[in-house]
């Protein structure tokens, strides 16, 4: 399979506070995952390439010192929230490729719901 | 960001009814994905497409990457209650460039 793990999968937190949202790819490595945010009935915009053992790439419009990305290992990318406020309540999902296939379809993590109040 | 143009944005029908979807670009893409997402989740891979005029099944589905390498579609026959859903196609470049273009969604509903 090639399946991708997000934690939490809900999470709310008081405005100010920073908040960590992991993703991991189960059975797979991955040298890049990507960050997407989605808001109710809108499509998937993506806000990161997340690079293993360099920097994250940020979409145009996306603050990067605001969602700070990390992806430390081959199965691990983390995205933290920082200071947060009301209107970074979304939905935040990920996604991965399977490094070892030569395909470049990507698949997605169950997606975490970011409250803050 | 770009988005592709999906339509219809949304389908009422029922049970037992053949479905069709589109999706088109203004740019050239070398992979055609479609996807599913039920409420609250993550999309779930459908199918895939790498080849320009590709024709693909997964069970009840149908998929074809347009000749232009513009466009795509998706057929679902013989729609059930589990089908309903959003259906999203996505755009890559390149295989270098995995980075995905979303289409702007078509909500199934499927009435009693």
């Amino acid at each position: 399979g090639a399946v991708v793990s997000q934690h939490p999968s809900r999470v709310i937190c008081k405005s100010g506070t920073s908040v960590k949202i992991e993703c991991r790819s189960l059975d797979f490595q991955a040298t890049t995952m990507f960050w997407y945010r989605q808001f109710p009935k809108k499509s998937l915009m993506l806000m990161a390439t997340s690079n293993e053992g360099s920097k994250a790439t940020y979409e145009q419009g996306v603050e990067k010192d605001k969602f700070l990305i990390n992806h430390a290992s081959l199965t691990l990318s983390t995205l933290t929230v920082t200071s947060a406020h009301p209107e970074d309540s979304s939905f935040y999902i990920c996604s991965a490729r399977n490094s070892g296939r030569t395909t470049g379809e990507l698949f997605f993590g169950e997606g975490s719901r970011l409250t803050v109040l | 960001g770009q988005q592709l143009n999906q339509s219809p944005q949304s389908m009422f029908i029922q049970e037992g009814e053949d479905v069709s979807m589109n999706c088109t670009s203004s740019s050239i893409f070398n992979t055609w994905l479609w996807y599913k997402q039920d409420p609250g989740e993550g999309p779930v891979l459908l199918i895939a497409l790498y080849k320009a005029g590709e024709l693909t099944s997964n069970g009840r589905l149908t998929a074809q990457f347009g000749i232009t390498r513009k466009d795509s579609f998706l057929n679902i026959s013989a729609s059930i209650p589990s089908d309903v859903g959003i259906y999203f196609c996505a755009g890559q470049l390149s295989f270098g460039n995995e980075k995905l273009t979303f289409g702007t969604g078509t909500r199934l509903t499927i009435i009693p």
